[in-house]
């Protein structure tokens, strides 16, 4: 059941800010926005996550509008690292199940 | 260092096997799972484990089946009744069930049905 929304394909230069914007119109009050990346064959790396403020880690930075409906997802300097599929989920924090939807996320590709 | 070890990385086998996938974490967490993932598409989630000698189907786990005899280790078999089975396996686990942001997935298995 995708949740989410987000364009299939980004790219950005080298040493730019990678913008990653991601739709959840319908998420709901208890409901937390995730955001994961998976480089080619590699399994799936936790990013960030925040539930309505902002948030920022050594990674990146997540800007969440204030009604909620959609975020951000922000590197700050990408790196030819940073080339990966970037997926955007919202899931209840204190879910018993603790299970995760992955769709088909954004193929970022920072090119040099 | 800690982490999830999944093999083989790379997985042949005949129409009509089964086979096993092994997953094996020193993390210390109490849940497991397992997802598959076919080319361009996102993960599907097959079978979880929340703690030792119990797991729950998720949503494709018909020709699928999982033991959790031990907490670290989560092994998949992949029977020959899965109708399609070449894929991309990846095994994760979490402290908690519950707690989304503290997923550790392993390097995964890509099973090819020759």
């Amino acid at each position: 059941d995708a949740k989410t929304t987000q364009p299939p394909s980004m790219d950005c230069a080298e040493g730019r800010a990678a913008n990653l914007p991601c739709n959840h119109s319908t998420i709901s009050g208890n409901e937390y926005v995730y955001w994961y990346r998976q480089i080619h064959s590699q399994g799936p790396q936790y990013i960030i996550h925040g539930l309505k403020n902002n948030e920022t880690n050594e990674m990146a930075s997540l800007i969440i509008t204030e009604d909620r409906k959609s975020s951000t997802l922000i590197l700050p300097h990408a790196t030819l690292r940073d080339t990966a599929v970037y997926y955007c989920i919202v899931s209840p924090r204190g879910s018993t199940l603790g299970r995760l939807y992955f769709g088909r996320g954004t193929q970022l590709t920072v090119w040099p | 260092d800690g982490g999830i070890t999944q093999s083989p990385k790379y997985l042949f086998r005949k129409e009509g096997q089964n086979v096993t996938l092994s997953c094996e974490q020193n993390l210390n967490h109490d849940a497991m799972y397992w997802y598959r993932q076919d080319p361009g598409q996102g993960l599907r989630l097959i079978y979880y484990s929340q703690i030792v000698n119990d797991f729950q189907k998720g949503d494709i786990a018909e020709g699928y089946s999982v033991s959790r005899e031990k907490k670290e280790s989560f092994p998949l078999t992949v029977t020959s009744a899965q109708k399609n089975p070449t894929a991309f396996y990846l095994c994760a686990s979490s402290p908690k069930s519950g707690r989304n942001y503290g997923y550790t997935f392993g390097s995964g298995t890509r099973l090819t049905v020759v």
